[in-house]
């Protein structure tokens, strides 16, 4: 099972929709995780933690599930500014060296 | 807002040949990274660097790499012998605390 797992997508949603994307891990010792956004041939930039009580940052939300090893990231009334690659990153246990995920490439159209 | 830089923003050199990345991390940061991306696929990690001493570093961080801080400012990636597969997009990223970190905008490396 690879480390950090996402669906490469494209998940081509109209403007004002609202959606959802999975990660799964697959180190249960991972104590932190990380939504990072990537537009293309750009430089990934940190978007948000990801805390056990989850995390809510305007439009974003993000969840941890720790039984079953997965984070989410939830964007509501999605522009067109949102379409991007979001890369989910997960340090394995003791480190807080990331391991990418290949990242799910978002569209938004008008 | 402060930002990471990174010099040159395009290489292109021969197989064979070594070359020098350049970054200049967040002033006041103290952690200082080393990823790269090769075209359509992941970000890897490649070496961490803290306390002017390399604290971690990936198995494709082998001989060929070397990091250095060569005074107060500058953080390099040198690679020794450069071979086709070198060729990518790479990163320097710096922070406070190891959690949050900055990326540069990426050296573009082109191995023919």
């Amino acid at each position: 099972r690879k480390e950090v797992e996402q669906d490469p997508g494209p998940f081509n949603v109209p403007e004002g929709a609202t959606v959802a994307f999975n990660c799964t891990y697959s180190n249960s010792a991972s104590q932190s995780f990380f939504w990072y956004r990537q537009d293309c041939r750009k430089e990934p930039k940190l978007l948000m933690s990801v805390y056990s009580s989850g995390n809510e940052d305007g439009r974003f939300t993000a969840q941890l599930n720790r039984a079953s090893q997965y984070i989410s990231l939830l964007i509501r009334d999605s522009k067109l500014s949102d379409s991007a690659t979001y890369l989910c990153v997960v340090p394995p246990g003791g480190s807080y060296i990331p391991t990418f995920g290949r990242g799910t490439s978002l569209i938004v159209h008008p | 807002e402060p930002e990471v830089t990174q010099t040159p923003s395009h290489q292109v050199t021969q197989m064979g040949q070594e070359v020098i990345l350049r970054c200049v991390p967040i002033s006041n940061h103290l952690y200082f990274y080393w990823y790269r991306q090769i075209l359509g696929q992941k970000v890897e990690f490649l070496v961490s660097f803290y306390n002017n001493e390399i604290s971690e570093k990936s198995e494709i961080f082998d001989d060929q790499f070397s990091v250095e801080r060569p005074d107060g400012s500058n953080f390099t990636l040198k690679i020794r012998s450069t071979k086709l597969e070198d060729s990518a997009m790479y990163f320097c990223a710096s922070s406070t605390t190891p959690e949050t970190q900055y990326f540069g905008p990426g050296t573009r490396l082109l191995v023919l």
